[in-house]
């Protein structure tokens, strides 16, 4: 069965230094893998995604994610933190396992960004 | 030029009613869902339809009833409302077909119902 695991509950970065937070995933078939954010308050959005295609994928809002099937991974990263992207940061999983195909989502990363 | 819109934000009632959240959106997919995130952030899918027809529900109290009046809309009805019960109920949507093999298993979320019960 599909299965995603976010590696860290919290992540604290300051403004202007990288930030990583990582994801490791499960699944039998070739997946899916989703990254969407979640500002408080608010909806979610989607911020990328991997389909089979480049093994890098470029998001919104200068985040990118990539997909090394031999670490079973999909780790977000962006060079350069921003105030405003403090969120919760959820990686997600297409389970493609059953007749209905539905979305495996993480626990959850919450990054908090310091002045 | 909203693409998923929830109706109401807010939602504040007492245990033993009955409520409705009501779900839109104006993307022309085919395929609608309702989530819960609990207090703890964790979003678990509910139900899914896609084109009127319910293809998932997961393990949801009866309580819980899904009604799909077309394409555009998915509503959610909540019978004799528990404590348990309050949370963030998202409903999203997505261009996939079952059964015609188009699936982009990519969702578009509204932003939220948040259900408080007293």
């Amino acid at each position: 069965a599909q299965s995603v695991t976010q590696l860290d509950s919290h992540v604290s970065v300051s403004e202007g230094t990288p930030v990583l937070l990582r994801c490791n995933y499960s699944s039998s078939y070739s997946p899916s893998l989703f990254w969407y954010v979640q500002h408080p308050n608010k909806g979610l959005q989607l911020l990328l995604k991997y389909t089979s295609a480049a093994t890098l994928v470029k998001g919104i809002n200068g985040f990118e994610a990539e997909f090394k099937k031999s670490e079973t991974s999909f780790h977000l990263t962006k060079p350069s933190a921003h105030m405003s992207d403090a969120a919760e940061y959820f990686c997600v999983v297409s389970d493609r396992s059953g007749n209905n195909r539905k979305l495996i989502w993480g626990l959850g990363t919450s990054l908090a960004v310091n002045p | 030029d909203t693409a998923v819109s929830q109706t109401p934000k807010y939602l504040v009632t007492q245990m033993g009613n009955d409520k409705s959240i009501k779900c839109e959106q104006n993307l022309g997919h085919d395929t609608m869902y309702w989530y819960k995130q609990d207090s703890k952030k964790f979003l678990k899918i509910m139900f899914s339809y896609n084109n009127k027809e319910l293809i998932i529900n997961e393990t949801v109290p009866n309580r819980f009833s899904p009604k799909s009046p077309d394409k555009a809309h998915l509503n959610l009805h909540i019978n004799s409302l528990e404590l348990g019960d309050s949370a963030v109920y998202f409903c999203a949507s997505s261009q996939d077909r079952w059964g015609v093999g188009l699936n982009t298993d990519t969702q578009y979320f509204g932003p939220g119902t948040r259900l408080t019960v007293l």
